[in-house]
């Protein structure tokens, strides 16, 4: 079963507002990582933990904060954003190791819209 | 930039006929994925194909891969309007086996 499980689908929220993304996987991946993707734009990385640690922060700001409890989730914590932040957010895992690399899965995405 | 590019940006054909969309990128890789996404949705996985493979097959999908010119092509054969997405190359390179850089996709539409 090639699923990964975002939620919530939709999320508006106000500039001043902390939320937060979920992930979850469980398909023993021991790789996940966020996305970010604006209308019309291909998908950027943001952050890539390999087992369970942070390997990758592709110089996101401080106002997104990422956290990996165990192997089978990933949250993205949200404060403070901006209405440019407004995205497609995109959660993937994929198996770690292999110097070819792996598939990387992704999630139905949650859309966030800051107001 | 180091994002890869695809061509066309659009492409639009009649249900039955083939589609075929091409992807470049500049620097050595690991691998290259492409992906499809419906609008407003997230990617699906269609094809993995590795440095050292030069063609790969699924169903009605056939991906090419060449790393002499840095290209990689994806052909869908007898399309359907289903096929309507946008589709997306994506690679890793080097040591950044988890980093996947995109193409900038290109929006294909299939006329039923």
């Amino acid at each position: 079963d090639t699923e990964v499980t975002q939620t919530p689908k939709h999320l508006v929220m106000g500039m001043t507002n902390k939320k937060s993304l979920k992930c979850e996987q469980h398909m023993g991946h021991r790789a996940m990582y966020w996305y970010k993707q604006k209308a019309k734009k291909p998908p950027e990385l943001m952050f890539v933990y390999s087992y369970e640690k942070l390997s990758i922060n592709e110089s996101v700001p401080s106002r997104f904060s990422p956290e990996c409890p165990n192997s089978s989730l990933l949250n993205l914590h949200l404060h403070a954003l901006q209405p440019e932040d407004s995205a497609l957010y995109l959660c993937a895992s994929s198996q770690v190791g292999g110097r070819i690399g792996n598939t990387i899965y992704f999630g139905e995405g949650s859309w966030l819209t800051v107001v | 930039s180091q994002q890869g590019e695809e061509d066309p940006q659009a492409l639009s054909i009649q249900e039955g006929e083939n589609a075929t969309m091409n992807c470049s990128y500049k620097t050595s890789i690991n691998n290259l994925q492409w992906y499809r996404q419906n609008s407003g949705r997230g990617l699906v996985h269609l094809i993995l194909i590795r440095s050292n493979e030069r063609e790969k097959h699924s169903g009605r999908l056939r991906v090419t891969l060449d790393t002499s010119k840095k290209s990689s092509s994806l052909l869908i054969t007898a399309s359907r309007a289903a096929d309507t997405a946008s589709y997306f190359c994506a690679y890793t390179g080097g040591t950044s086996y988890g980093k996947l850089t995109f193409g900038q996709g290109t929006i294909l539409t299939v006329h039923p």
